[in-house]
């Protein structure tokens, strides 16, 4: 079954960086666009990144533009997301989450690594 | 701020049916499909319909989407205590290159 592990999370100071990673397994990792969704405490879920499936295409919020770059690698069936010059207000919850292009649907996400900002 | 426009809460007892609405624009929801999404705290979001309509394969037919204009909906029927959560709705928007915009999420309390 398809499954989506995140990993990489952790506290870190302000202006530090992260790098999160996700593993897939249960499809063909290399022919699926996928994405990076963000949920800080207490708020609702946002949209930080996504990239094609053969790295071609890649998008960023404008809220992370400049600082964060998506990645992956499809021999290792996994996603990458570099997070420099982190802020406080970039503390929250991260999900990496596979797009199903024909739907246009992100069907499935992991279960999401947490990442703390903060002095 | 989100892009699309949910109300934050919403309630019904065991058995009732509610429906939890999304608005959008031209560029979202009134040129593509709509996702919904059930979320519980600390687990991974969870597909409940998707191309506006559509149940994947395990969702009860008792959750259902519609989506008129640039607006769009879920129903809930048969109300059950489980059915508390988050529900979020998604689209793809055309704008700036393209990107995924979200509501900001309607917390459904089961009384």
């Amino acid at each position: 079954q398809v499954q989506l592990v995140e990993s990489g999370g952790g506290l870190v100071k302000p202006g530090g960086s992260l790098r999160l990673s996700c593993a897939a397994s249960g499809f063909t990792f290399s022919d699926y666009y996928m994405s990076w969704i963000r949920q800080a405490p207490g708020k609702g879920l946002e949209w930080v990144s996504y990239i094609s499936s053969s790295s071609s295409y890649t998008n960023y919020a404008d809220s992370v533009k400049g600082r964060f770059t998506i990645s992956r690698d499809n021999a290792k069936n996994s996603l990458y997301l570099q997070m420099n010059s982190l802020r406080a207000e970039d503390t929250a919850v991260y999900y990496c989450a596979r797009e199903d292009l024909r739907s246009r649907t992100l069907d499935y996400w992991g279960q999401g690594t947490l990442v703390t900002v903060s002095s | 701020q989100s892009v699309l426009t949910q109300p934050p809460s919403a309630s019904g007892t065991p058995g009732q049916r509610v429906t939890i609405s999304c608005s959008g624009s031209s560029s979202n929801i009134g040129s593509n499909t709509v996702n919904w999404y059930q979320h519980l705290p600390g687990t991974a979001p969870k597909l409940l319909i998707y191309s506006n309509n559509q149940r994947p394969s395990g969702v009860p037919d008792r959750f259902s989407g519609s989506k008129s204009g640039t607006s769009a909906s879920l129903a809930i029927s048969g109300l059950q205590s489980e059915d508390e959560a988050d529900y979020y709705c998604a689209a793809w928007d055309d704008s700036l290159n393209g990107r995924w915009v979200f509501g900001g999420g309607t917390k459904l309390t089961v009384l």
